[in-house]
């Protein structure tokens, strides 16, 4: 069965320092994988994908992750946090039946500090 | 990418009423779907919604809760049936753009059920 696990529900970062969201995802195949952001009663914004191309994904706002098969992960990083990416954050992967049909996991809220 | 609004964006309601929301975009999409968020929770694919047919649902929802209409390449109402207080969640639908695999998130509509 297909799933994707954020291992931290919340994680807390002082502004200016580095941001790491972790996610591990459980697949049969070669799964496309995504990470969202929720800011506070706004909708879903995709930040990156990745689709079996270059294994390093550079999104939106600095963000970026990296695709590990032997590891099974697709960490979410960036290099100094800002107060406006304080929000939720969902890892993604796309089902085996239809790569259109997704599985969100658990989120992680990102807080950061002055 | 793909503008989509929601209508209601919130609404509160009384248990054994019904609502319909409403999902509009401003191009033609391949692939509309509709996810629910539970409070604190994260997102769950409900159905998808077929252009002149019956939607798709996935395990745990049903046609008789969760009628879904899409009569064009734009459009698609969710209804929440007999609704009880377990059915206060967001309702969100989303939409594949042909050609790009990407899928782009409504604003939701956040439903409250007294």
């Amino acid at each position: 069965a297909q799933s994707v696990t954020q291992l931290d529900s919340h994680v807390s970062v002082s502004e200016g320092t580095p941001v790491l969201l972790r996610c591990n995802y459980s697949s049969s195949y070669s799964p496309s994988l995504f990470w969202y952001v929720q800011h506070p009663n706004k909708g879903l914004q995709l930040l990156l994908k990745y689709t079996s191309a270059a294994t390093l994904v550079k999104g939106i706002n600095g963000f970026e992750a990296e695709f590990k098969k032997s590891e099974t992960s697709f960490h979410l990083t960036k290099p100094s946090a800002h107060m406006s990416d304080a929000a939720e954050y969902f890892c993604v992967v796309s089902r085996m039946d239809s790569s259109y049909k997704l599985i969100f996991g658990s989120g992680t809220r990102l807080l950061v500090r002055p | 990418s793909a503008v989509i609004s929601q209508k209601p964006s919130r609404d509160i309601c009384q248990r054994g009423t019904s609502l319909t929301i409403q999902c509009q975009v401003d191009s033609q999409v391949t692939m509309m779907f509709w996810y629910r968020q539970q409070p604190g929770q994260s997102l769950t694919l409900i159905a998808t919604a077929n252009q002149g047919s019956e939607a798709t649902y996935e395990s745990g929802f049903v046609i008789d809760k969760f009628p879904i209409s899409r009569p064009n390449l734009t459009f698609s109402t969710l209804t929440v049936s007999n609704m009880s207080p377990e059915d206060s969640s967001i309702y969100l639908c989303s939409v594949v753009i042909a050609g790009v695999y990407e899928q782009y998130f409504g604003p939701g509509t956040r439903l409250t059920v007294t």
